[in-house]
């Protein structure tokens, strides 16, 4: 079963607005949540991460943030862009052996 | 910049066929990973190495082997194509998995079973 869950599977934002997508996870073992973004067509890219240890990461429109004793993590799209519509992936990564789990992906519209 | 090459962005394979899936990257990385992309469940991880001639199982290998001869290329192969393999594959590759690292995605292929 998917280790992180992310929600919600798709939105639609207008221009200068805020995008939310949330992301949860149980394995105490995760000690590393990097988020990607995929434009169609292409593979997915690194947007930004968080280490458990910060509890918000902010560059530039994007800020994640974090919620260790809850297991939730969430990123925040500030001021959306069209040039932001994308899939949007949470994911983290295991200590144990490095692998990462990728949430199921959040397809962000933003509405000029 | 880190470039990972995928040798087909599209194929169509019929049930049965031996499928060869190929990736290259040019940043002397030495870690490389094969995933499956599928709407509603994400990227899942099939198979990945850490060093030449080495492979690890990841989450879904039934169906999948994996080769890794030269550092900078891995290959993906599905012995018997069905077409519950009917997908979107994607290869990465990152410098050095016990620190914060990055993980570099080629475009992908979109392979077709019929």
């Amino acid at each position: 079963q998917q280790q992180v869950k992310q929600s919600p599977q798709s939105l639609i934002v207008q221009k200068g607005g805020i995008s939310i997508i949330n992301c949860a996870y149980e394995n105490t073992a995760f000690d590393y949540f990097p988020w990607y973004q995929q434009f169609p067509g292409k593979g997915p890219a690194l947007l930004i991460a968080i280490r458990p240890d910060v509890s918000e990461k902010k560059e530039g429109r994007f800020t994640i943030s974090f919620n260790k004793s809850a297991k939730q993590f969430s990123l925040h799209i500030m001021d959306s862009q069209p040039g932001d519509s994308a899939t949007y992936f949470c994911a983290a990564r295991n200590q144990n052996d490095y692998k990462l789990s990728f949430g199921a992906g959040t397809t962000v519209t933003v509405r000029a | 910049d880190v470039k990972v090459t995928q040798s087909s962005r599209y194929l169509v394979k019929r049930t049965g066929e031996k499928v060869f899936l190929e990736c290259v990257q040019d940043m002397d990385h030495e870690n490389m990973f094969w995933y499956r992309q599928d709407p509603g469940l994400g990227l899942r991880l099939i198979y990945f190495s850490y060093d030449v001639k080495m492979k690890e199982k990841g989450d879904i290998p039934e169906g999948y082997s994996v080769s890794r001869e030269k550092k900078e290329r891995f290959s993906l192969i599905l012995e018997s194509a069905s077409t519950n393999q009917t997908s979107m594959y994607l290869c990465a590759s990152s410098l050095d998995p016990s620190g914060t690292y990055e993980q570099y995605f080629g475009p992908g292929t979109r392979l077709t079973v019929t």
